[in-house]
């Protein structure tokens, strides 16, 4: 299976700073790449797919990057309700997986 | 409005089996591929399991593989994931999600039910 690994495992910003999340794949997934967002208590919430197309009703300061095993998601001045854990997860092969996740905390 | 009710959560001891349903409203559930993803406590995210519009073609996690079994009705717009010979390992909140034609990833999730594993 396709292992992704997200990095950092936290992330310590203050509102208005811009967030640089990674997530690697063990081998190509080609464009085939989400990101999600997860509060707590709360089911996660689809952010951005195939590397870079922002799901329906999803904020401009929200964008991705990346095609084969090297993805970002940018978040360019952080607002607070955009601290939260992020996702991402590959469609490329069965089983599809997801990495293990970035929390985005205010410093 | 999409709507994905989980049930069947609860408490069961290992070994034991346990069946979720996820109801479906909102949309022609007959139309898409499905899944469950789960969340072990305090844990991240992991995909389980997926079927397609059909139910012709099901996928699963090496974890689950050969203990848990995906189906639909979608006749009842329903979908049931039977899990047979649980491990501690399996306690986590299970979601039901529904894959986005437009995107092809999960663009609609329930709240989840609790699945607990111990004796």
């Amino acid at each position: 299976e396709i292992v992704l690994t997200q990095s950092p495992a936290t992330l310590s910003l203050s509102p208005g700073e811009r967030a640089t999340l990674s997530c690697r794949a063990s081998q190509s997934v080609d464009i085939y790449l989400a990101w999600y967002q997860q509060k707590p208590g709360q089911a996660p919430r689809l952010l951005m797919y195939d590397a870079s197309n922002r799901a329906t009703g999803i904020p401009a300061r929200f964008s991705g990057s990346g095609s084969g095993t090297d993805f970002t998601l940018t978040i360019s001045s952080l607002e607070p309700e955009d601290f939260a854990v992020y996702y991402c997860q590959q469609r490329y092969m069965w089983p599809q997986t997801f990495g293990g996740g970035t929390k985005v905390e205010i410093k | 409005e999409v709507q994905l009710l989980e049930s069947g959560g609860g408490l069961v001891q290992p070994g034991g089996s346990l069946t979720l349903s996820c109801a479906a409203s909102g949309f022609t559930f007959s139309s898409y591929i499905m899944s469950w993803v789960r969340q072990a406590p305090g844990k991240g995210l992991e995909w389980v399991s997926a079927i397609s519009a059909s139910g012709d073609t099901t996928y699963y996690a090496d974890s689950v593989k050969g203990r848990f079994t995906l189906s639909r009705d979608n006749s009842k717009n329903t979908l049931f994931l039977q899990m047979d010979s649980l491990r501690a390992e399996d306690t986590a909140i299970y979601y039901c999600a529904e894959t986005v034609v437009t995107s092809a990833f999960l663009g609609y999730w329930g709240q989840g039910t609790l699945v607990t594993v111990s004796s």
